[in-house]
């Protein structure tokens, strides 16, 4: 089992539409959580850090569920702007990074 | 703030080739990190260090070198190119193992 995984996609969703993607971790030891947002060709970007309580930032909200071990990343009211790929990061000593999860936002 | 920066942008190497990336990052921070990311795949970090003078091997450190003898900057080295190194490389830095780590924007190596 990979250690950090996340389903590969495409999403292919209609502007405006809510999306949700999640990202499953095997180490229950796991510290902090992180969404990156990755554009073609560019380097993984920031996106938001992954707090136990939740967290929303403007049309994005994370979210931490230890139980299940995993994290999810929900952006509401889409714009073609969100067109990306997303990464998600999980560090348990080491930082392990998911292979992204391909939005593409159509008119 | 420049954030961290990556040079040169783009290089095409033969062969047997060797070349050095540069990395330097002005906020001050003491982890730093080395991936390259091949076409429609993750990012597999290949050397990271955590101070000075401290480096350490990732998943796949075979064929690459690493030094960091300042906190701003860490040159990664490939020695005897091959076409399995063609790939992007993306330096990072981040304040603390566990703390978010901020990526430079990229070196697109072509081996030929």
């Amino acid at each position: 089992r990979k250690e950090v995984e996340q389903d590969p996609g495409p999403f292919n969703v209609p502007e405006g539409a809510t999306v949700a993607f999640n990202c499953t971790y095997s180490n229950s030891a796991s510290q902090s959580f992180f969404w990156y947002r990755q554009d073609c060709r560019k380097e993984p970007k920031l996106l938001m850090s992954v707090y136990s309580s939740g967290n929303e930032d403007g049309r994005f909200t994370a979210q931490l569920n230890r139980a299940s071990q995993y994290i999810s990343l929900l952006i509401r009211d889409s714009k073609l702007s969100d067109s990306a790929t997303y990464l998600c990061a999980v560090n348990d000593n080491d930082m392990r990074f998911g292979a992204g999860t391909r939005l593409t936002v159509k008119p | 703030n420049a954030g961290v920066t990556q040079t040169p942008k783009f290089r095409i190497l033969k062969i047997g080739q060797s070349m050095t990336l540069q990395c330097t990052q002005d906020m001050n921070h003491n982890y730093m990190y080395w991936y390259r990311q091949d076409p429609g795949m993750g990012l597999k970090l290949i050397y990271y260090s955590v101070g000075a003078g401290i480096t350490d091997k990732g998943e796949v450190p075979n064929g690459y070198n690493v030094s960091r003898s300042t906190t701003e900057d860490f040159p990664l080295r490939l020695e005897l190119a091959a076409p399995s190194q063609t790939s992007v490389y993306f330096c990072a830095s981040s304040y603390s193992g566990a703390s978010a780590q901020y990526f430079g924007p990229g070196t697109r190596l072509t081996v030929l």
